[in-house]
């Protein structure tokens, strides 16, 4: 089956700074990559996603890269705010069905 | 619209216990799923359901059992707790499959078993 590696599992950032997360997969039918933000004491969001037809995906100041040859995609937030601390996830999934495979997250804190 | 609800927030089991978790949308979603939520290990998909009746195991399904009689709702029950189910639990829904549909997700539900 799919396998989601991310990294790094914690990220601390200066406000106003990048960070960047970064996810393998295993399986190359998957073909579909969403990102999802998860505030403490809530579910998990989806903030962007990217399909395998497209190398790259921007939304405001978030943005999502895709090497479907070396199979790693990557999540970028720009002028880091405080509002963007939380566990972030990768995942992955084929055409048919909604099944989801995640990496373990990564715990970003922006300080003020 | 309320989304996807869950209950109850916080459950404390005694192992051996049985219980069931609610899960329920109202946004006439076709698909919906459970997953499990660990440290370090991301959400992991224990079932998943496509429709009404039609239900098949993810990656962790063991010691877990769903039914879906109704669209809007899909329990997650537990026929003997272990501790090894200490966990959070997250249910999902999306308007279908074969697409990529968004899925929404519940607030979750913190189980400890003792």
């Amino acid at each position: 089956g799919e396998n989601v590696e991310q990294h790094p599992s914690t990220l601390s950032v200066q406000e106003g700074d990048s960070a960047v997360i970064k996810c393998t997969y295993s399986d190359s039918a998957s073909n579909y990559f969403p990102w999802y933000k998860q505030e403490l004491g809530k579910g998990p969001q989806l903030i962007i996603d990217i399909r395998s037809n497209v190398g790259e995906k921007k939304d405001q100041r978030i943005a999502v890269t895709l090497n479907k040859t070396a199979k790693h995609f990557s999540l970028h937030i720009t002028e880091t705010q405080p509002e963007d601390s939380a566990v972030y996830f990768c995942a992955a999934s084929k055409a048919a069905g909604n099944k989801l495979t995640f990496g373990g997250g990564t715990r970003v804190l922006v300080k003020p | 619209n309320a989304g996807v609800t869950q209950t109850p927030k916080f459950q404390v089991l005694k192992t051996g216990q049985s219980m069931t978790l609610q899960c329920a949308q109202d946004m006439n979603h076709e698909y919906m799923s459970w997953y499990r939520q660990d440290p370090g290990m991301g959400l992991r998909l224990i079932h998943y359901s496509v429709g009404a009746g039609i239900t098949d195991q993810g990656e962790v399904p063991n010691g877990y059992n769903v039914s879906r009689s109704t669209t809007e709702d899909f329990p997650l029950r537990l026929l003997s707790a272990a501790p090894s189910q200490t966990s959070v639990y997250f249910c999902a829904s999306s308007y279908g499959q074969g697409v990529f549909y968004e899925q929404y997700f519940g607030p979750g539900t913190r189980l400890t078993v003792t």
